[in-house]
């Protein structure tokens, strides 16, 4: 199985400040075939389902704010909140979808400091 | 737009049995791949169970495999989830979620339906 790990566990971040979370796979989800990073990222606020956020680690979803961004290739991944708001606070999980059993990251908790 | 409402949960002792439920609607069913994810209480997510549009692939987790049993009825929007054998690690709440082009990440999810398993 993959193992996704995830930096740090928790962070507070000011307002309008940039958040950066990071994600280790245990093997790359780089598929040569079409040159794309089985990587996901989600939102999950209290009481929600997740929200999908980025796909092939750097496509952002439909309606997700251009402050989200993803990076990264191989084994290691970054989301990035460029400028942090209020509804930002959440917990944040990577998923690799590169084969099966598909696996998620702990989570990172992010906080308005 | 899309909704997926799961039902089915409840609290059971352990070896006991629930079939959890999924109505979706606000899209062609038949079409995409759908699967179950979980989260115990206060912790992360675990994906547990995929099945292809046609119904003709599934996928487990090592953790159900055997236990589990993944299925959907694409004439009337179902997607269903047999849970036989629970164990008290089983206690989550399920998500039915949507693939959106059979690769295995996920872009809509229900509330959830809590299961509870009493050892």
């Amino acid at each position: 199985d993959i193992v996704m790990t995830q930096s740090p566990d928790s962070l507070a971040v000011s307002l309008g400040e940039r958040a950066t979370i990071s994600c280790e796979s245990s093997q790359s989800v780089l598929y040569y075939s079409n040159n794309k990073n089985s990587l996901a990222w989600y939102q999950q606020k209290p009481g929600q389902p997740p929200k999908l956020l980025i796909y092939w680690a750097s496509t952002r979803e439909s309606g997700v704010p251009d402050r989200f961004s993803g990076s990264g290739s191989g084994t290691d991944f970054t989301l990035t909140i460029s400028s942090l708001q209020a509804e930002d606070v959440a917990v944040y999980y990577c998923q690799q979808y590169y084969s099966t059993p598909f696996t998620f990251g702990p989570g990172t908790k992010v906080d308005i400091k | 737009e899309v909704h997926l409402v799961e039902s089915g949960g409840g609290l059971v002792q352990s070896g006991g049995s629930l079939r959890l439920s999924c109505a979706a609607s606000g899209f062609t069913f038949s079409g995409y791949a759908m699967n179950w994810v979980r989260q115990a209480p206060g912790k992360g997510l675990e994906w547990v169970s995929g099945i292809s549009g046609s119904g003709d692939n599934t996928y487990y987790a090592d953790s159900v495999k055997g236990r589990f049993t993944i299925s959907r009825a694409n004439s009337r929007n179902m997607l269903y989830l047999q849970m036989n054998s629970l164990r008290a690690e089983d206690s989550a709440r399920y998500y039915c979620v949507r693939d959106p082009f059979g690769d295995y990440y996920f872009d809509n999810w229900g509330q959830g339906t809590l299961v509870a398993v009493s050892s």
